[in-house]
């Protein structure tokens, strides 16, 4: 089975930090994605990578960054928190596959900033 | 015009009814339709992708796909209980490589015992 893991399932940080959200996937999968998912809202993409060291920014990336130093590994970065960020934080992957690429998603990290 | 459109409901039905869940999309090049499942506080799951017009059945579940039209839908027959979740639309568009979906925002089936 798939697995896309999370670094945390509830977070809880200050205006201002520093914050790292950290995605795992034991696939071997080329394509990474980070959404957040706000009620109303939906599912917005904010940055995707389909290879190590590529990024290429989603629909709603300003504010954030990311890092894929490893496949498997994908960082979401948000270089200063804002309260306007707190947020679900979902990560997905998917497999190069053509047209039939389903994304495969972790369980989502809550992110509270106060 | 958002890229992928859904009614975000609620949509209530009985128990044992068929729910009708329906996907809009603009992009005439789009070339693959997924339905997903997401129960509350949980992540997306994968019920059903399509890539082809007409329907595709997977048990309880069928997926209809019309390109002319440029909807998709989704039909759960003999709606359960267990199957109150928000349903989300998602389509792929060229260049797939990057397996990059667009998402709806969901429409919340509700099924009443």
């Amino acid at each position: 089975d798939v697995k896309v893991t999370q670094s945390s399932r509830y977070l809880v940080k200050r205006t201002g930090e520093k914050v790292f959200l950290e995605c795992v996937q034991d696939m071997d999968h080329e394509n990474m994605f980070w959404y957040r998912q706000d009620p109303g809202l939906g599912l917005r993409l904010i940055y995707f990578s389909y290879d190590v060291k590529m990024k290429e920014k989603g629909d709603i990336p300003e504010g954030y960054s990311v890092s894929r130093e490893k496949k498997e590994r994908f960082s979401l970065i948000l270089e200063s928190a804002s309260t306007n960020q707190t947020s679900m934080y979902l990560c997905a992957s998917s497999p190069i596959a053509g047209k039939y690429n389903e994304q495969f998603f972790g369980p989502g990290t809550r992110l509270t900033v106060l | 015009q958002k890229e992928v459109e859904q009614n975000s409901g609620p949509l209530s039905v009985p128990e044992g009814a068929i729910a009708s869940l329906n996907c809009t999309y603009s992009d005439r090049g789009s070339q693959s339709f997924f339905w997903y499942r997401q129960y509350s506080g949980k992540s997306p799951e994968l019920i059903m992708f399509i890539y082809s017009n007409g329907d595709k059945e997977d048990g309880r579940f069928t997926a209809q796909l019309n390109k002319a039209s440029q909807y998709v839908s989704l039909l759960i027959r003999d709606s359960q209980p267990s199957d109150s979740a928000t349903y989300l639309c998602a389509v792929m568009n060229p260049p797939s490589n990057t397996g990059k979906l667009i998402f709806g925002q969901g429409t919340t089936l509700q099924v009443k015992p």
